[in-house]
């Protein structure tokens, strides 16, 4: 089956904790994307990576880092800098960066910190 | 970029009305995309509109981008139950930031 995993589905941690969210894709897609999603905010981009070794800050990347060290994987890491972490994240893969190219969204982790 | 501009942000429908959801841009977009997310899940791939002045149907819904290529419709006919969930737009272009719309809460009363 083709498609984008993010595991886990649900996820707690304690304030102060880093926390790492994974998204997988198995499209051979060149771009990814982390998006965060809060009631009645929409989706708003963290971090997107064209290609393999590159990744540019999204609308609200503070308190987030990751990498792309393979084109199939892109980590998100939730810091504990970032002040209000609890939300739904997305994580979503296109054929390229370039524009006109659907997104493909995995089924999203729900990150609770307490 | 400009964020698109998505209204209205909820609606509630008797089951058998129809339901139009609306996106505004103060720039002109190269593209626009349409997506549906059911509650507790994700945000899936609808339509892409590109030309001034276009019109698709999927069956009960109907899409449009405007001749200005400043905003866009998606009405739906006749909802059902099936329909519930958010709908949002999205901006194409070379920019990545604030390309989604809020989006547009859709509930149908049964």
């Amino acid at each position: 089956d083709g498609g984008i995993t993010q595991s886990p589905k649900y996820l707690f941690r304690k304030e102060g904790q880093n926390v790492t969210l994974s998204c997988e894709q198995n499209l051979n897609h060149d771009a990814m994307y982390w998006y965060r999603q809060d009631p009645g905010q929409g989706l708003r981009l963290i971090y997107y990576s064209q290609i393999v070794n590159d990744f540019q800050k999204g609308d609200i990347a503070e308190g987030y880092s990751v990498s792309r060290e393979k084109k199939e994987s892109f980590p998100l890491t939730v810091t504990s800098a970032q002040k209000n972490p609890t939300a739904f994240y997305l994580c979503a893969s296109s054929p390229s960066g370039q524009g006109g190219y659907e997104q493909y969204f995995g089924p999203g982790t729900r990150l609770t910190v307490t | 970029g400009q964020q698109v501009m998505q209204i209205p942000q909820y609606q509630h429908v008797q089951e058998g009305e129809d339901f139009t959801t609306y996106c505004n841009s103060s720039t002109t977009l190269s593209n626009i995309q349409w997506y549906k997310q059911r509650p507790g899940g994700h945000p899936v791939f609808l339509i892409q509109l590109v030309k001034s002045g276009e019109v698709k149907k999927q069956k009960r819904l109907t899409f449009q981008f405007g001749e200005a290529k400043k905003n866009s419709s998606l009405h739906i006919t006749a909802t059902q139950t099936t329909d519930v969930g958010t709908y949002f737009c999205k901006r194409g272009g070379s920019n990545y930031k604030l390309t989604f719309g809020k989006g547009t809460l859709l509930t149908v009363n049964p």
